[in-house]
């Protein structure tokens, strides 16, 4: 099983400040099937990224991916107040599909 | 607009059984792959079973595999996941997702439905 660790735990910042949340697998993941997802208090997830760096229907540009074999960053450039939620990778290269355990944004 | 709906859920003793549903609409559901998320109280995500496109191909977290088992209504653009045995950690709200293209990656989510063991 790929283990996902995503650091930090949470992070402190103001609106306009451009954080990089960072995830690490315990293995090479395959083809780069890396993916981000936010999720916000009492909603269902929701994709941001996929591949590693390409942004899903709908998602504002200020949202980049990079990364790949075992190090992958998510980086937001400006953060708008609706950015402030929870973020999630997720490798779908490997079997069982497995998730990090999540960074909180928080508003500093 | 796609939608995914989930029932079923609720309180359940330890030992005890429930089956979700998923009505799914807004896509042609025949065609996509399937699968269960999880995420107990104030946890992260937990992958947890996925089905093919047809029903006749299904995959299992090891946390679940032997209790739990996923069905698919294709005419009935339904989803189902039937829990036996089921136990306090189990608790949690289980999501219903789409999956792109048969390859784990999802695009759309349920809103949820809560499953809570407890005596």
């Amino acid at each position: 099983e790929v283990v996902l660790t995503q650091s930090p735990g949470t992070l402190s910042l103001s609106p306009g400040e451009g954080p990089t949340l960072s995830c690490r697998a315990s293995q090479s993941v395959s083809s780069s099937k890396l993916a981000w997802y936010q999720q916000k208090p009492g909603q269902a997830p929701r994709l941001l990224i996929y591949g590693a760096s390409r942004r899903a229907t709908g998602i504002p540009d200020r949202f980049s991916g990079s990364g790949s074999g075992t190090d992958f960053t998510l980086t937001i450039s400006r953060l708008e107040p609706e950015d402030f939620a929870v973020y999630y990778c997720q490798q779908y290269g490997n079997s069982p599909l497995t998730f990090g355990q999540g960074t909180k944004l928080e508003i500093k | 607009e796609v939608q995914l709906v989930e029932s079923g859920g609720g309180l359940v003793q330890p030992g005890g059984s429930l089956r979700l549903s998923c009505a799914a609409s807004g896509f042609t559901f025949r065609i996509y792959s399937m699968s269960w998320v999880r995420q107990a109280p104030g946890k992260g995500l937990e992958w947890v079973s996925a089905v093919s496109d047809s029903g006749g191909r299904m995959w299992y977290a090891d946390s679940v595999k032997g209790r739990f088992t996923v069905s698919r209504d294709n005419p009935k653009n339904t989803l189902y996941l039937q829990m036996n045995s089921l136990r306090a950690e189990d608790t949690a709200v289980y999501y219903c997702v789409k999956e792109v293209d048969h390859n784990g990656l999802f695009d759309y989510w349920g809103q949820g439905t809560l499953v809570t063991v407890s005596s």
